[in-house]
């Protein structure tokens, strides 16, 4: 059964730091490797989808990366704004997307 | 294009009484799914519809929740009779492809609350 988890679980960082989150998954057997983003009482926004062949994945100022062999994925932010503040989720998809709990980032002005 | 609509966006309820949610995919989505969200947990699958045929609901609890996708578009999940540990958020997501190996949009979900 596949396994995800964040560290860390909450993260506080004043604007303009860089930041990376940090996604564990206990089966490397993957088709891609997803992070979302959760803003509260809303819905989940797909940021980056990485492919199993793929090592990473940029988008403006988030680059995701993957190595299926050590089943680790990072998301990196640059130049972290307060609009950044939201959960991030990780999610592996084998058979299903299998999430982690989250990591709540606050950027604070 | 107009995303994933879910309704109501948000329900109380007592214990023991019938609830039932609504999701509307983005149109040409052939995959919907249902999720259960925890507080401070990820969202967990209940149920996966390729078109109109549940391919995965293992993790559905079939004793109390029933779900239904007629003529393959929208979608219907009901809790009868609702526990006090239904209490969560259910998020709606569809697909273009069927297989999910590809991004899931995500409507704004329903959030329950069982009294």
């Amino acid at each position: 059964k596949q396994e995800v988890t964040q560290i860390p679980a909450a993260l506080s960082v004043p604007e303009g730091e860089n930041l990376v989150l940090n996604c564990s998954f206990t089966d490397s057997a993957i088709y891609n490797l997803q992070w979302f983003r959760q803003d509260p009482g809303k819905g989940l926004t797909s940021l980056l989808l990485i492919q199993s062949s793929q090592r990473e994945q940029t988008s403006g100022r988030l680059n995701a990366s993957l190595d299926k062999s050590s089943g680790r994925s990072t998301l990196y932010i640059a130049a972290s704004q307060p609009g950044d503040s939201a959960t991030y989720l990780c999610a592996a998809y084998g058979n299903k997307l299998v999430f982690g709990a989250g990591t709540i980032l606050r950027v604070k002005s | 294009e107009a995303g994933v609509v879910q309704s109501p966006r948000y329900k109380i309820i007592e214990k023991k009484q019938p609830v039932a949610f609504w999701c509307n995919p983005i149109s040409g989505h052939n995959t919907l799914y249902w999720y259960r969200q925890n507080l401070g947990q990820g969202p967990e699958l209940l149920i996966r519809y390729e078109n109109e045929e549940a391919v995965d609901d293992s993790q559905l609890p079939k004793d109390r929740f029933s779900a239904e996708r007629l003529k393959g578009v929208d979608s219907t999940l009901k809790i009868q009779p609702a526990e006090l540990g239904d209490s969560a958020v259910y998020l709606c997501a569809s697909s273009f492809e069927t297989g999910g190996r590809e991004t899931q949009y995500f409507g704004p979900g329903t959030r329950l609350l069982v009294l």
